[in-house]
Protein backbone atom coordinates (compact mmCIF):
# COMPACT_ATOMS: atom_id res chain seq x y z
CA UNK A 1 0.00 0.00 0.00
CA UNK A 2 0.94 3.57 -0.95
CA UNK A 3 1.65 6.06 2.04
CA UNK A 4 -0.61 8.55 0.03
CA UNK A 5 -3.33 7.39 -2.42
CA UNK A 6 -5.37 9.53 -4.96
CA UNK A 7 -6.94 8.66 -7.27
CA UNK A 8 -5.60 9.63 -10.50
CA UNK A 9 -9.08 10.78 -12.36
CA UNK A 10 -9.49 12.06 -14.83
CA UNK A 11 -12.43 13.69 -14.04
CA UNK A 12 -14.11 16.34 -16.65
CA UNK A 13 -17.08 19.03 -15.06
CA UNK A 14 -18.85 21.52 -16.41
CA UNK A 15 -17.62 25.24 -15.47
CA UNK A 16 -18.82 26.64 -12.37
CA UNK A 17 -19.82 23.13 -10.97
CA UNK A 18 -17.66 22.40 -6.96
CA UNK A 19 -15.10 20.10 -7.48
CA UNK A 20 -14.12 17.66 -4.47
CA UNK A 21 -10.52 15.78 -5.04
CA UNK A 22 -9.65 13.31 -2.21
CA UNK A 23 -6.14 11.39 -0.78
CA UNK A 24 -5.74 8.96 1.70
CA UNK A 25 -2.54 8.33 3.70
CA UNK A 26 -1.30 5.64 5.91
CA UNK A 27 1.37 6.82 8.21
CA UNK A 28 0.33 9.35 10.81
CA UNK A 29 3.48 10.93 11.66
CA UNK A 30 4.87 14.60 10.45
CA UNK A 31 1.04 15.50 9.65
CA UNK A 32 1.79 18.99 7.51
CA UNK A 33 -0.63 18.38 4.58
CA UNK A 34 -0.51 20.33 0.82
CA UNK A 35 -1.62 19.87 -2.64
CA UNK A 36 0.11 21.24 -5.50
CA UNK A 37 -1.15 22.07 -8.69
CA UNK A 38 0.41 21.05 -12.22
CA UNK A 39 -0.71 22.77 -15.54
CA UNK A 40 0.71 21.14 -18.48
CA UNK A 41 4.31 21.09 -18.91
CA UNK A 42 5.07 23.18 -16.00
CA UNK A 43 6.43 21.97 -12.52
CA UNK A 44 3.98 21.33 -9.76
CA UNK A 45 2.70 25.01 -7.73
CA UNK A 46 1.90 25.06 -4.06
CA UNK A 47 -1.76 26.00 -3.90
CA UNK A 48 -2.39 24.98 0.01
CA UNK A 49 -1.15 24.18 2.61
CA UNK A 50 -1.76 23.09 5.89
CA UNK A 51 -1.01 21.67 9.57
CA UNK A 52 -4.53 20.86 11.45
CA UNK A 53 -7.23 19.05 11.19
CA UNK A 54 -10.75 21.31 10.05
CA UNK A 55 -11.05 23.36 7.01
CA UNK A 56 -8.34 26.28 5.59
CA UNK A 57 -10.07 28.48 2.79
CA UNK A 58 -8.15 30.99 -0.32
CA UNK A 59 -10.44 32.40 -2.45
CA UNK A 60 -12.32 29.15 -4.29
CA UNK A 61 -10.32 26.61 -2.92
CA UNK A 62 -10.71 24.87 0.50
CA UNK A 63 -8.59 22.13 1.95
CA UNK A 64 -9.92 20.22 4.55
CA UNK A 65 -8.19 17.61 6.63
CA UNK A 66 -9.27 14.68 8.95
CA UNK A 67 -6.86 13.47 10.53
CA UNK A 68 -9.39 10.36 12.65
CA UNK A 69 -10.07 8.98 9.23
CA UNK A 70 -6.59 10.28 7.60
CA UNK A 71 -8.95 11.68 4.68
CA UNK A 72 -7.63 14.87 3.08
CA UNK A 73 -9.71 16.83 0.67
CA UNK A 74 -9.13 20.05 -1.51
CA UNK A 75 -12.87 21.44 -2.89
CA UNK A 76 -12.76 24.21 -5.78
CA UNK A 77 -15.91 26.24 -5.99
CA UNK A 78 -16.98 28.05 -9.13
CA UNK A 79 -14.41 26.34 -11.31
CA UNK A 80 -13.31 27.14 -14.42
CA UNK A 81 -11.56 26.52 -17.26
CA UNK A 82 -7.99 27.71 -16.20
CA UNK A 83 -8.48 25.21 -13.10
CA UNK A 84 -8.13 22.59 -15.96
CA UNK A 85 -4.60 20.74 -14.55
CA UNK A 86 -3.47 17.76 -12.45
CA UNK A 87 -3.99 18.47 -8.69
CA UNK A 88 -1.44 16.41 -6.18
CA UNK A 89 -2.13 15.77 -2.63
CA UNK A 90 1.93 15.72 -0.14
CA UNK A 91 2.20 15.06 3.01
CA UNK A 92 5.30 15.85 4.98
CA UNK A 93 7.55 12.65 5.87
CA UNK A 94 11.54 12.28 7.55
CA UNK A 95 12.52 15.31 6.01
CA UNK A 96 10.77 15.20 2.93
CA UNK A 97 7.36 15.16 1.04
CA UNK A 98 5.19 12.04 -0.11
CA UNK A 99 2.91 12.33 -2.86
CA UNK A 100 0.17 11.17 -4.18
CA UNK A 101 -0.25 9.65 -7.70
CA UNK A 102 -2.28 12.79 -8.79
CA UNK A 103 -5.96 13.97 -10.16
CA UNK A 104 -6.04 14.88 -13.60
CA UNK A 105 -8.89 17.54 -13.35
CA UNK A 106 -11.03 19.13 -16.71
CA UNK A 107 -13.53 21.52 -16.46
CA UNK A 108 -15.10 22.61 -19.44
CA UNK A 109 -16.76 25.60 -20.63
CA UNK B 1 12.35 36.66 -6.46
CA UNK B 2 13.69 33.78 -8.88
CA UNK B 3 12.31 30.76 -8.30
CA UNK B 4 14.02 27.41 -9.26
CA UNK B 5 15.70 27.48 -12.13
CA UNK B 6 16.10 24.04 -14.34
CA UNK B 7 18.36 23.72 -17.73
CA UNK B 8 18.20 22.89 -20.27
CA UNK B 9 14.16 22.52 -21.15
CA UNK B 10 14.31 19.80 -23.26
CA UNK B 11 16.91 17.20 -23.73
CA UNK B 12 16.79 14.76 -26.57
CA UNK B 13 19.63 12.29 -26.91
CA UNK B 14 20.60 8.77 -28.47
CA UNK B 15 20.60 5.92 -26.13
CA UNK B 16 24.02 5.13 -24.30
CA UNK B 17 25.25 9.04 -24.37
CA UNK B 18 25.72 10.94 -20.79
CA UNK B 19 23.04 12.98 -19.88
CA UNK B 20 23.36 16.43 -17.47
CA UNK B 21 20.57 17.96 -16.04
CA UNK B 22 21.04 21.15 -13.96
CA UNK B 23 19.08 23.04 -11.07
CA UNK B 24 19.90 26.43 -9.41
CA UNK B 25 17.62 26.59 -6.04
CA UNK B 26 15.87 29.46 -4.48
CA UNK B 27 18.44 31.28 -2.72
CA UNK B 28 18.40 30.27 0.95
CA UNK B 29 16.85 27.18 0.82
CA UNK B 30 19.16 24.44 2.74
CA UNK B 31 17.20 21.41 0.85
CA UNK B 32 17.25 20.75 -2.57
CA UNK B 33 15.19 17.36 -4.36
CA UNK B 34 15.58 15.76 -7.57
CA UNK B 35 12.14 14.02 -8.81
CA UNK B 36 11.24 12.17 -12.01
CA UNK B 37 7.76 12.21 -13.22
CA UNK B 38 6.42 9.87 -15.77
CA UNK B 39 2.66 8.78 -16.81
CA UNK B 40 3.06 5.33 -14.96
CA UNK B 41 5.15 5.96 -11.72
CA UNK B 42 3.89 9.74 -10.86
CA UNK B 43 6.30 11.75 -9.22
CA UNK B 44 9.16 9.86 -8.15
CA UNK B 45 11.90 11.05 -5.35
CA UNK B 46 15.29 10.25 -6.41
CA UNK B 47 17.51 12.18 -4.05
CA UNK B 48 17.64 15.17 -1.66
CA UNK B 49 20.30 17.29 -0.41
CA UNK B 50 20.63 19.51 2.50
CA UNK B 51 23.42 21.78 2.97
CA UNK B 52 25.14 20.56 -0.09
CA UNK B 53 25.31 17.09 1.20
CA UNK B 54 23.55 13.93 -0.53
CA UNK B 55 21.31 12.93 2.57
CA UNK B 56 18.80 9.78 1.28
CA UNK B 57 19.82 8.83 -2.44
CA UNK B 58 17.43 5.70 -1.98
CA UNK B 59 15.77 6.50 -5.23
CA UNK B 60 17.91 6.37 -7.18
CA UNK B 61 17.27 3.62 -9.66
CA UNK B 62 20.68 2.56 -10.95
CA UNK B 63 24.42 3.33 -10.74
CA UNK B 64 23.92 4.57 -13.68
CA UNK B 65 22.36 7.99 -12.29
CA UNK B 66 24.62 10.03 -10.21
CA UNK B 67 23.99 13.46 -8.55
CA UNK B 68 26.18 16.45 -7.09
CA UNK B 69 25.89 19.38 -5.39
CA UNK B 70 29.32 21.35 -5.55
CA UNK B 71 27.64 24.49 -3.85
CA UNK B 72 24.50 26.23 -2.40
CA UNK B 73 23.46 27.18 -5.63
CA UNK B 74 23.87 24.13 -7.90
CA UNK B 75 23.19 21.12 -8.40
CA UNK B 76 23.24 18.32 -11.39
CA UNK B 77 22.02 15.16 -11.88
CA UNK B 78 23.89 12.77 -14.61
CA UNK B 79 22.80 9.67 -16.37
CA UNK B 80 25.65 7.62 -17.93
CA UNK B 81 24.68 5.80 -20.19
CA UNK B 82 21.38 6.77 -20.69
CA UNK B 83 18.43 4.47 -21.64
CA UNK B 84 15.29 4.86 -23.66
CA UNK B 85 13.35 4.13 -20.04
CA UNK B 86 15.44 6.81 -18.68
CA UNK B 87 12.67 9.14 -20.56
CA UNK B 88 10.58 11.12 -18.52
CA UNK B 89 10.29 14.78 -17.02
CA UNK B 90 12.94 15.62 -14.12
CA UNK B 91 11.78 18.12 -11.67
CA UNK B 92 14.26 19.56 -9.23
CA UNK B 93 12.77 21.29 -5.92
CA UNK B 94 14.40 23.10 -3.01
CA UNK B 95 12.77 24.48 0.35
CA UNK B 96 13.56 25.97 4.01
CA UNK B 97 13.10 22.49 5.36
CA UNK B 98 12.71 19.24 4.60
CA UNK B 99 9.10 18.80 5.09
CA UNK B 100 7.76 22.12 4.60
CA UNK B 101 6.30 23.02 1.40
CA UNK B 102 8.48 22.94 -1.67
CA UNK B 103 8.93 25.16 -4.65
CA UNK B 104 9.64 23.44 -7.79
CA UNK B 105 11.64 24.18 -11.55
CA UNK B 106 9.46 23.23 -14.58
CA UNK B 107 11.37 20.48 -15.21
CA UNK B 108 13.32 18.99 -17.98
CA UNK B 109 11.77 17.21 -20.25
CA UNK B 110 14.22 14.07 -21.04
CA UNK B 111 14.14 11.72 -24.51
CA UNK B 112 16.45 9.09 -24.88
CA UNK B 113 16.43 7.40 -28.37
Amino acid sequence: QKEVEQDPGPLSVPEGAIVSLNCTYSNSAFQYFMWYRQYSRKGPELLMYTYSSGNKEDGRFTAQVDKSSKYISLFIRDSQPSDSATYLCAKSGYNKLIFGAGTRLAVHP
Amino acid sequence: DAGVIQSPRHEVTEMGQEVTLRCKPISGHDYLFWYRQTMMRGLELLIYFNNNVPIDDSGMPEDRFSAKMPNASFSTLKIQPSEPRDSAVYFCASSNMGDQPQHFGDGTRLSIL
